[in-house]
């Protein structure tokens, strides 16, 4: 079945690192892909997404290029800051359907 | 425009007590679906609603649990009754109706109701 492996967590960095957070999908058809944070205390929100191959998704300083050669999705971003902390989620959509699948979710500390 | 909002946000219940969450979409968003993250593991999907109908119930864990959305607007899960393992945060979401295959249509999630079973 369709699913998504997510780098385990969690990560710490110092403010102003440069930030890679893996993902991974298995899934038929041509999925959508999607990064969610989860900042403390928050809900799930939805950072950027991807809807077919080689799109790049991009807001608040952070990308994600749906890679369908080696069926990935990595979460970037140049120069992290305290306010990034959070927990990071991976998931698709399978083509055609609405059901999101999501990776195990990743924790992110930036420290001062 | 009001994002998804869902109620109580935490709730704290004794094993075998029952406990009704409520979720009230975006408006105009005919799909509606509950995710639940119990114990730090990942956000699983438990079911989505097409206006009242319910599309997909394949991850129900068992049949303590029923949702309901009558009138296709907001929509309930009670858990009866509730048990340890079913601690968790449990998400709403909503989108609106699909209209290609490949779409991608972004699903918008609400805050969580956090439920504590003791």
């Amino acid at each position: 079945g369709d699913s998504v492996t997510q780098m385990e967590g969690p990560v710490t960095l110092s403010e102003e690192a440069f930030l890679t957070i893996n993902c991974t999908y298995t899934a038929t058809g041509y999925p959508s892909l999607f990064w969610y944070v989860q900042y403390p205390g928050e809900g799930l929100q939805l950072l950027l997404k991807a809807t077919k191959a080689d799109d790049k998704g991009s807001n608040k300083g952070f990308e994600a290029t749906y890679r369908k050669e080696t069926t990935s999705f990595h979460l970037e971003k140049g120069s992290v800051q305290v306010s990034d902390s959070a927990v990071y989620f991976c998931a698709l959509t399978p083509g055609g359907a609405q059901k999101l699948v999501f990776g195990q979710g990743t924790r992110l500390t930036i420290n001062p | 425009e009001a994002g998804v909002t869902q109620f109580p946000s935490h709730s704290v219940i004794e094993k075998g007590q029952t406990v009704t969450l409520r979720c009230d979409p975006i408006s105009g968003h005919d799909n509606l679906y509950w995710y639940r993250r119990v114990m730090g593991k990942e956000i699983k999907f438990l079911l989505h609603f097409v206006k009242e109908s319910k599309q997909d119930e394949s991850g129900m864990p068992n049949n303590r649990f029923l949702a309901e959305r009558t009138g296709g607007t907001y929509s309930t899960l009670k858990v009866q009754p509730a048990e340890l393992e079913d601690s968790g945060v449990y998400f709403c979401a909503s989108s609106r109706p699909l209209r290609t295959a490949s779409s991608g249509n972004t699903i918008y999630f609400g805050e969580g109701s956090w439920l504590t079973v003791v």
